[in-house]
């Protein structure tokens, strides 16, 4: 099972800051399968990022993914008041598909 | 509109069953593969089961292979998740996910129903 870690827990970020949010697996993500996701309180996960670093339909262009093998990494590169949220990743090597513990994003 | 709409979860004790489903609509629903999700609130999602286009191909995660069983009615569009001999561990919020058509990522969740099981 490829484990994915996300450290650190929690950023405290101010809006217009840049934020970077890692992601180690436990072992190497083969073809870039890796996802990114926000997830706000009440509300269902939503993909943002796929293959590592195409972005998902209607998401906007400052959110961006890069990475490969084992290192993975999602930007805001400037955070909006809508921006405050979770952020998950998840790989589709193989079964099973994992997701990391998330790396909550909040104001400062 | 492109939306999944899942009922059938609630409270039950340790060692019963419940019956999840999902409604699809929007899209084909033949032409996906689809999976259930479930997330502890506070923790990260965890894939449970999925199952391709036609049914032929089923996986589940090993905590619940013997217990669950995903199935889908692609006439009425309905993708259905039956829990058996349940557990307290298996009180989660459960989310029904389309995966992309072309990759493994999933690009549409459901709102999600919850199953809570304790006595």
């Amino acid at each position: 099972e490829i484990v994915l870690t996300q450290s650190p827990g929690t950023l405290s970020l101010s809006p217009g800051d840049r934020a970077t949010l890692p992601c180690r697996a436990s072992q190497r993500i083969t073809n870039n399968y890796l996802a990114w996701y926000q997830q706000k309180p009440g509300q269902a996960p939503r993909l943002l990022i796929y293959d590592a670093s195409s972005r998902a339909s209607g998401i906007p262009d400052r959110f961006s993914g890069s990475g490969s093998g084992t290192d993975f990494t999602l930007t805001i590169s400037r955070l909006e008041p809508e921006d405050f949220a979770v952020y998950y990743c998840q790989h589709y090597v193989n079964t099973p598909w994992t997701f990391g513990q998330g790396t909550k994003v909040e104001v400062k | 509109e492109v939306q999944l709409v899942e009922s059938g979860g609630g409270l039950v004790q340790p060692g019963g069953s419940l019956r999840l489903s999902c409604a699809a609509s929007g899209f084909t629903f033949t032409s996906y593969w689809m999976h259930w999700v479930r997330q502890v609130p506070g923790k990260g999602p965890v894939w449970v089961a999925r199952m391709n286009s036609d049914g032929s191909s089923i996986l589940y995660v090993d905590s619940v292979k013997g217990r669950f069983t995903i199935s889908r009615d692609n006439a009425k569009s309905t993708l259905y998740l039956q829990m058996n001999s349940l557990r307290a561990e298996d009180t989660a919020l459960y989310y029904c996910v389309r995966r992309d058509a072309g990759g493994g990522y999933y690009d549409l969740w459901g709102r999600g129903t919850l199953v809570t099981v304790s006595s």
